[in-house]
């Protein structure tokens, strides 16, 4: 069964911590891993990784992929509270033209002050 | 920034009504899914379509069903709404296509938090 697993499933940090949230996945053939950042409303997309051991980077968040151990890391540096949400981790696998994706179950992250 | 709405954002209707949640985009994207996800837990594919007269179940099964009729419309329809059906729908579309992936992303509406009483 495809599947996609996020720890930790909930996290609770100050401002300035460095966090690194987790994502693991079996799925059969596995085309690319994304982040999405879910507020109150929708998703919003974060980072998208197809090759492995390139980091992606935007601000203070990064991402890597290790295709070799099934697992991509999100790194948030210096958190501060807007950052509090539920980070999902989705793969989409499949065919070249009939990909779905699979979400994992979030973390969701609570920066106090 | 993405154009795929959703409506209604909310709704509250007692059980045996027929509901249908309307979701439309204007990106020409052929991909497009409905997720099903409760307060706190994951998303949950319940349909999607590759395109026109293409739909098919996601991996949660759902009493819901889906038409694609245009490219730019994917509404979502319940025959007879139960309380079990409580939850928010998320619609979402993508260009993820062949060898060109493009940014592979899903982009999201609103989402329609339906409340069956």
């Amino acid at each position: 069964e495809d599947k996609v697993v996020q720890s930790p499933l909930s996290l609770v940090v100050h401002e300035g911590d460095t966090v690194t949230l987790n994502c693991s996945y079996e799925v059969t053939n596995f085309r690319s891993l994304l982040w999405y950042k879910q507020e109150k409303k929708a998703p919003t997309f974060l980072f998208m990784l197809t090759s492995s051991g390139i980091e992606k980077k935007s601000g203070r968040l990064s991402s890597i992929l290790d295709k070799k151990e099934l697992s991509s890391i999100l790194n948030i540096t210096a958190t501060q509270t807007g950052d509090s949400a539920i980070y999902l981790c989705a793969v989409i696998h499949g065919s070249s033209n009939t990909g779905k994706l699979i979400f994992g179950q979030g973390t969701t992250l609570q920066v106090k002050p | 920034e993405a154009d795929i709405y959703q409506t209604p954002r909310y709704l509250v209707i007692g059980t045996g009504k027929k509901i249908t949640l309307e979701c439309s985009q204007t990106m020409g994207h052929d991909k497009m899914y409905w997720y099903q996800q409760d307060p706190g837990m994951e998303l949950h594919l319940i349909h999607y379509s590759y395109g026109v007269n293409s739909t098919e179940k996601g991996d949660l099964s759902s009493e819901s069903t889906v038409s694609r009729i245009r490219t730019e419309h994917f509404p979502l329809t319940l025959e007879s709404a139960r309380p079990s059906h409580t939850s928010q729908y998320l619609c979402a579309s993508s260009e993820f296509r062949g060898t060109n992936l493009n940014t592979g992303e899903l982009f999201f509406g609103e989402g329609s938090r339906l409340t069956v009483l």
